[in-house]
C-alpha cells in the first residue's frame, strides 16, 4: 500500500525550532519529488517547499524562505522539514505529498494525513 | 492571498452538473498544462482528481472532468452525488522562485 506517515508535530513557542518527518512506503521514493504543504486552522491549503528526486533542487514559499529547511534520505525512504524561528501564523496542519515528477512540480498524487504544529506561549 | 483565484462557494442538487473555475495569469494556468485539482473531506487528507489539466488518476470517477481556456482552469463534475460536498482546491505550476500555488478553495454543497 503507497502510504505517507507525518510525524513530530508538537506544541511549541514562538521563536522555537522543531523538525518534522514524513516516512513513506509502497513506492520507490528516491524517483520522485516531495513536497510540504500545510493548512493553518479555517484556511486552505498553502503550498510550503519542495525538494527533488536526488536532493539538488530545493524551493521554498516566500512565507517559509530562509526558516524552514526541506531534506531527504533515500535510504531511509523518508522526508523532512527543518523549522526554526517558528511564528504564530506557522501554527498548522503539515502534509507532506508526493508528486507525480522527479525534479519539479506537476501535481500532488499521494498526500499523508498531516501533523499539527502549534506555535503558542 | 491566493496566487490563484476560486469562487468561495458553489452548490448544486443531486443529479446537477457544477463548475468551479481557478484564475491565474500567464505566469501559471495561461502558460503552463500542469494545473491540479483536489477534493479534500474535512479530517480526510486531500485527494487528487485532475491533474495536468484534463488527466483523472486511475479509480476517480469520469463524472470528474478539467479544462481550461486561457488564464483559467475548470472542473466540472456531473451527477452530483452528496458524497461530492467537500472543499475543492485548485494548483498551478508557477513560474518564478516559487513553483507551486493553491487557489483559495471552493466549498461544494449538495442541496
Amino acid at each position: 500500500e503507497v502510504q505517507l506517515v507525518e510525524s513530530g508535530g508538537v506544541v511549541v513557542q514562538p521563536g522555537g525550532s522543531l523538525r518534522l518527518s514524513c516516512a513513506a512506503s509502497g513506492f520507490t521514493f528516491a524517483d520522485y519529488t516531495m513536497h510540504w504543504v500545510r493548512q493553518a486552522p479555517g484556511k486552505g491549503l498553502e503550498w510550503v517547499s519542495l525538494i527533488s528526486w536526488d536532493g539538488g533542487n530545493t524551493f521554498y514559499a516566500d512565507s517559509v524562505k530562509g526558516r524552514f529547511t526541506i531534506s531527504r534520505d533515500n535510504s531511509k525512504n523518508s522526508l523532512y522539514l527543518q523549522m526554526t524561528s517558528l511564528r504564530t501564523e506557522d501554527t498548522a496542519l503539515y502534509h507532506c505529498a508526493k508528486d507525480f515528477d522527479s525534479s519539479s512540480f506537476d501535481a500532488f498524487d499521494i498526500w499523508g494525513q498531516g501533523t499539527m504544529v502549534i506555535v503558542s506561549s | 492571498q491566493s496566487a490563484l483565484t476560486q469562487p468561495a462557494s458553489v452548490s448544486g442538487s443531486p443529479g446537477q452538473s457544477i463548475t468551479i473555475s481557478c484564475t491565474g495569469s500567464t505566469s501559471d494556468i495561461g502558460f503552463y498544462n500542469y494545473v491540479s485539482w483536489y477534493q479534500h473531506h474535512p479530517g480526510k487528507a486531500p485527494k487528487l482528481m485532475i491533474y495536468d489539466v484534463t488527466r483523472r488518476p486511475s479509480g476517480v470517477s469520469n463524472r470528474f472532468s478539467g479544462s481550461k481556456s486561457g488564464n483559467t482552469a475548470s472542473l466540472t463534475i456531473s451527477g452530483l452525488q452528496a458524497d461530492d460536498e467537500a472543499d475543492y482546491y485548485c494548483s498551478s505550476f508557477t513560474s518564478g522562485s516559487t513553483p507551486a500555488a493553491f487557489g483559495g478553495g471552493t466549498t461544494l454543497t449538495v442541496l
